[in-house]
């Protein structure tokens, strides 16, 4: 069936250093594209998404790729942060039923 | 003031029982869901629903049901709890059609001895 999922379960950078987190998705039906962050002990957390007819969206600290040739995901961390350690999920929105289909999530750790 | 809250945090319980988890949005969306999340950080929808219709994550046994009293709750109930049903279980709401900018809820942790 359909499927979002990641290369890398953990990656470890250095602070200050940029992070590259990436993500397969082999729907490509879908309408967009999203990545979420989740801390310990908490719910998942919107961060950026870009529609499927854009290649590159940036935000704050933030840039999310779209190579649809490739049906490739990432999400770009600028000058990484302790704060942004967590765990990234990219996720997918068909447009129908009103449900996300969520990848298997990339832990992020922040060397000091 | 939370966005999305749940209750309770934790739950611990028998196999067998049946249980409740409540949830609430005060954020005035129009669309709610329930996700989870295995031991494998894996997320999964269960259920999204709005005032017009609920729509059902084939793979959701039926031991499971959302039930909404108003348009700001959307609880979980659980029927004969067993061990596989061990998770950490996440509300969230958006606006209508909006579910790629939910807000979740910062999850049950369920515990089926």
């Amino acid at each position: 069936g359909e499927s979002v999922g990641l290369h890398l379960p953990t990656l470890s950078v250095q602070e200050g250093d940029n992070s590259i987190i990436n993500c397969a998705y082999s729907n490509s039906a879908s309408d967009y594209f999203i990545w979420y962050k989740q801390e310990s002990g908490k719910g998942p957390q919107f961060i950026i998404d870009i529609r499927s007819n854009m290649d590159k969206r940036q935000g704050q600290r933030v840039t999310v790729l779209l190579n649809k040739t490739v049906k490739h995901l990432s999400l770009q961390i600028a000058a990484t942060q302790p704060g942004d350690s967590a765990v990234y999920f990219c996720a997918e929105d068909s447009g129908a039923g009103n449900m996300l289909t969520f990848g298997g999530g990339t832990r992020l750790m922040v060397k000091p | 003031d939370t966005a999305v809250s749940q209750t309770p945090k934790y739950l611990v319980t028998q196999m067998g029982n049946d249980k409740s988890i409540k949830c609430e949005q005060n954020l005035g969306h129009d669309t709610m869901y329930w996700y989870k999340q295995d031991s494998k950080k894996f997320l999964k929808i269960m259920f999204s629903y709005n005032n017009k219709e609920l729509i059902i994550n084939e793979t959701v046994p039926n031991r499971f049901s959302p039930k909404s009293p108003d348009k700001a709750h959307l609880n979980l109930h659980i029927n004969s709890l067993e061990l596989g049903d061990s998770a950490v279980y996440f509300c969230a709401s958006s606006q209508e059609g909006g579910a790629r900018r939910a807000f979740f809820g910062q999850g049950t942790r369920l515990t089926v001895v």
